[in-house]
């Protein structure tokens, strides 16, 4: 079976500093993995996705992700953190051969002016 | 391109009653998946629609069901409503459902 764990219900950074959101996984096969972002009473936005390829993905908003498969990892980070950043961010995956996708419980990231 | 649609945005029922939601996907996308968002269980799979059949399903009661049609748009229902099913439901579409999905907004179901 697969999962997702985000150690971290929120997050809290000051604006302007780096920020780093924390997701570890578990498949039996390859890992798709996913990092979405939820604003108030809104859907999910995709954010970014590794398949396969740079261990470091690159995504919207100047959100990236490093993949990291002996920690079984995929930490999501931005380099300088908005105010409007400020969201709800899922981690999700999916095992290679298997279309269900998995979410983990969400880390609410809190950016303080 | 049009996003995921999802209507109603909002809905209050009562007990026992019934309801039916729907999710228009993204034009071309063939895979509509369906979620159930509830703060203290987080995004929940209910099930997966591809060129007409459920092709997953998650682990919820005989009281959700679904279906998608042609155009792949989909419906789900709720039967027999109880207090608990009260949460944010998104839908989310993509081309085969192996790849990257995109979420509707969202119906909120609130039930009395």
């Amino acid at each position: 079976a697969q999962s997702v764990a985000q150690p971290e219900d929120q997050v809290n950074v000051a604006e302007g500093n780096p920020l780093t959101v924390k997701c570890t996984y578990s498949v039996s096969g390859n890992p798709y993995l996913f990092w979405y972002v939820q604003y108030p009473n809104r859907g999910l936005q995709f954010l970014l996705k590794y398949i396969t390829g740079d261990n470091l993905v690159k995504g919207s908003y100047g959100f990236e992700a490093e993949f990291n498969k002996s920690q079984t990892s995929f930490h999501l980070k931005k380099p300088s953190a908005l105010v409007s950043d400020s969201a709800l961010y899922f981690c999700a995956v999916r095992d290679g051969g298997y279309q269900k996708v998995t979410f983990g419980t969400g880390t609410k990231l809190q950016v303080i002016p | 391109k049009a996003g995921v649609t999802q209507t109603p945005r909002y809905l209050i029922k009562t007990r026992g009653q019934q309801v039916t939601l729907s999710c228009s996907p993204i034009s071309g996308h063939r895979s509509v998946s369906w979620y159930q968002q509830t703060p203290g269980q987080g995004l929940q799979f209910l099930f997966e629609y591809f060129s007409e059949t459920q092709r997953n399903k998650g682990n919820f009661p005989g009281r959700f069901s679904g279906r998608q049609f042609s155009n792949s748009r989909s419906e789900m229902n709720v039967s027999t409503l109880e207090l608990g099913d009260s949460a944010l439901y998104l839908c989310a579409s993509s081309w085969t459902g192996t790849d990257t999905q995109y979420f509707g907004p969202g119906t909120r179901l609130t039930v009395l």
